[in-house]
């Protein structure tokens, strides 16, 4: 079973850079999210869709974009990269029913020079 | 506004001793409450939740929490720890009312057993 799978799982950018991270799920799951984790500041939501075409922000949802064209894919874009986006990012999913825990990905490891 | 505190960074225990991870949360409504542990290098991943009920959650790995209505509390809980539950954990909260799937995270506390 593949899950939740991201790509690329490390990637560094220059200041400026733009660059996508791929989420995909294979679960059939109607809510994706994205997540970024800092040290000591535990994970926080980016942004999130509730289904293909919906999609809305969470805490932290400035420099970044998304859409959701399929039920599966799920992708955020970092438009014009900053130091301060280096992170590690997190994709998760999760079924229609109650009470939503989610599933998450392996994650991805950005450095932004 | 919904909240959540682990008011540990690191807990530190001796295998074979117990263990208590403390979460405290905040939500305006009932919640559902979730623990996910998270291994070196790797995503989070679903130990137990507290839906209703019992207040005594039983999960994964010989883990279990103990929700506390008055205390606001789900703290986590393994009566003899292993050094391969050394990792960090994470309390996560949601309101019933609020968006599916989408939960508020404590910090996380770094657990770790000494042989």
């Amino acid at each position: 079973n593949a899950g939740v799978t991201q790509t690329p799982k490390f990637q560094v950018l220059k200041t400026g850079q733009s660059m996508t991270l791929q989420c995909a799920q294979d679960m059939n799951h109607e809510y994706m999210s994205w997540y970024r984790q800092d040290p000591g500041m535990g994970l926080r939501l980016i942004h999130y869709s509730v289904g293909a075409g919906i999609t809305d922000q969470g805490e932290v949802p400035n420099g970044y974009n998304v859409s959701r064209s399929t039920t599966e894919d799920f992708p955020l874009r970092l438009l014009s990269a900053a130091p301060s986006q280096t992170s590690v990012y997190f994709c998760a999913s999760s079924s229609g029913g109650e009470p939503g825990e989610l599933f998450f990905g392996e994650g991805s490891r950005l450095t932004v020079l | 506004a919904q909240s959540v505190a682990q008011p540990e960074d690191q807990v530190n225990v001796a295998e074979g001793n117990p263990l208590t991870v403390k979460c405290t949360y905040s939500v305006s409504g009932n919640p559902y409450l979730f623990w996910y542990v998270q291994y070196p290098n790797r995503g989070l991943q679903f130990l137990l939740k507290y839906i209703t009920g019992d207040n005594l959650v039983k999960g994964s790995y010989g883990f279990e929490a103990e929700f506390n209505k008055s205390q606001t509390s789900f703290h986590l809980k393994k009566p003899s720890a292993l050094v391969s539950d050394s990792a960090l954990y994470f309390c996560a909260v949601r309101d019933r009312g609020t968006t599916l799937g989408r939960l508020y995270f404590g910090r996380g506390t770094q657990l770790t057993v000494w042989p």
